[in-house]
């Protein structure tokens, strides 16, 4: 089954504690990126990938890492979480189209909670 | 990105067809829109896009008025299963990211 996959979906952990969420998708798509979703703000972008080992930032970066070092997979790192990084986040890829089709694959989501 | 606005809320009857406005007076030449849908907390999905015709697929029709400055999500025959928070987003062709914003949470009623 083509899927976007996030690990894990809900993690309770403490400031400063380094922790990684990872994505993986399995269908050889180029685009992958991260997003979070707060109340209000809706989903804001954190970095996005074109494809291995390129990467960019997207609107909100600060105090996150991400990585691409193989075209499935595209962790997102946080080295020192904080409480404003509670947040639900997504993982999404996109195949590289063409006609202006740009449809995002969305993983289930990983309900981050720092206290 | 240009700017969209859609209403907060709209409720529809299981069944008929639900219509689903977006403003885009702004919206640039090269730029798509594109409309998506969050059902509760789940990660968003695709349903459709255009540029400048009307386009159809499975699940929906977009009708594009003819400056380009709004736009309709039609959902033909709604079912309790398409409540939802729906986006509408203009996307420039060579932009890497979709910019959601606050969408219309559509309530299906039976």
């Amino acid at each position: 089954e083509a899927q976007v996959t996030q690990n894990p979906r809900y993690l309770i952990t403490v400031t400063g504690k380094k922790l990684t969420v990872t994505c993986s998708q399995n269908m050889n798509h180029e685009y992958m990126s991260w997003y979070r979703q707060d109340p209000g703000l809706g989903l804001r972008q954190i970095y996005y990938s074109m494809n291995v080992e390129v990467t960019d930032k997207g609107d909100v970066p600060e105090g996150y890492k991400v990585s691409r070092k193989e075209k499935r997979n595209f962790p997102l790192i946080l080295e020192s979480p904080s409480p404003n990084q509670t947040s639900l986040y997504f993982c999404a890829s996109t195949p590289a189209g063409t006609s202006g089709r740009f449809e995002q694959y969305f993983g289930p989501g990983t309900r981050l909670t720092v206290t | 990105d240009a700017k969209t606005t859609q209403p907060t809320s709209m409720d529809c009857a299981e069944g008929r067809a639900a219509n689903l406005p977006c403003n885009h007076s702004t919206i640039s030449g090269n730029e798509y829109v594109y409309w998506y849908r969050q059902i509760h907390s789940q990660g968003p999905q695709y349903i459709i896009h255009g540029l400048k015709n009307n386009e159809t697929n499975e699940m929906a029709s977009l009708i594009i008025t003819e400056d380009r400055k709004s736009s309709t999500l039609i959902l033909p025959h709604a079912t309790l299963r398409d409540t939802a928070v729906y986006y509408c987003i203009a996307r420039g062709f060579n932009d890497y990211k979709l910019s959601f914003g606050a969408g219309t949470t559509v309530t299906v009623r039976a």
